[in-house]
């Protein structure tokens, strides 16, 4: 079965250094997303991507972060100057499409710890 | 904007018993409900998921969830636990022709033998 893989499965970083989180969604599938699970809180959309651009990002989604598709099949989710408050899982997912409540597969994360 | 809520960050049952985990959501559009569980140290996988069509909605594992409008909930039932459901169950909500999910906080079901 088709699935979601991430890289690295776990990373430590400064405060102040750059990070980038690496995702291979499904090969078929058209958008893509991050989210990030606070531990102990929700989970919170960070971004939706689609055709090479982003189509809706959240409040959390700052000048900090940005994502980008370098080839055919990863999805990357860079942080520039990480801060300790960016210490979360960071999930990846991605979807077919978008009509009828499609659903979103998720990778099984990235877990960054901010030091 | 949409929201859902979940009572209960835990819920303690015994194998066998029935399980049932709460969910109400808030939207100004009819949404797309969803249930996912995460396992420790996994991803979240869809466990089942409402788009309109019938209200009553079976999933994997022996979970469903019922579609009740008149009262904006959504609630997830398993007739018997097995000791293998224990996880962290997440509530989602989705807008018609909006993309991303909306979680609740999550409810942590532990089952006792």
């Amino acid at each position: 079965e088709p699935e979601v893989t991430q890289t690295p499965s776990h990373q430590v970083t400064q405060m102040g250094q750059e990070v980038i989180l690496r995702c291979v969604p499904i090969s078929n599938h058209l958008y893509f997303y991050w989210y990030r699970q606070i531990l102990g809180q929700k989970v919170e959309f960070l971004v939706s991507f689609y055709n090479n651009e982003i189509s809706e990002k959240s409040e959390i989604f700052d000048d900090q972060f940005s994502v980008e598709r370098p080839d055919g099949s990863n999805f990357t989710l860079k942080i520039r100057s990480t801060k300790l408050e960016d210490s979360a899982m960071y999930f990846c997912a991605s979807s077919e499409g978008v009509a009828g409540g499609s659903e979103q597969y998720f990778g099984p994360g990235t877990r960054l710890t901010v030091t | 904007a949409q929201s859902v809520t979940q009572l209960g960050s835990h819920v303690s049952v015994s194998e066998g018993a029935l399980v049932l985990l709460r969910c109400n959501y808030s939207s100004s559009v009819p949404p797309y409900l969803f249930w996912y569980v995460q396992y420790p140290n996994q991803g979240l996988q869809l466990l089942l998921k409402y788009t309109s069509a019938a209200t009553l909605v079976k999933g994997i594992n022996g979970f469903e969830a019922e579609f009740k409008k008149s009262e904006t909930s959504f609630h997830l039932t398993k007739p018997s636990a097995h000791m293998s459901d224990a996880a962290e169950y997440f509530c989602a909500v989705s807008g018609r022709g909006f993309q991303k999910l909306v979680f609740g906080t999550g409810t942590r079901l532990l089952v006792s033998p």
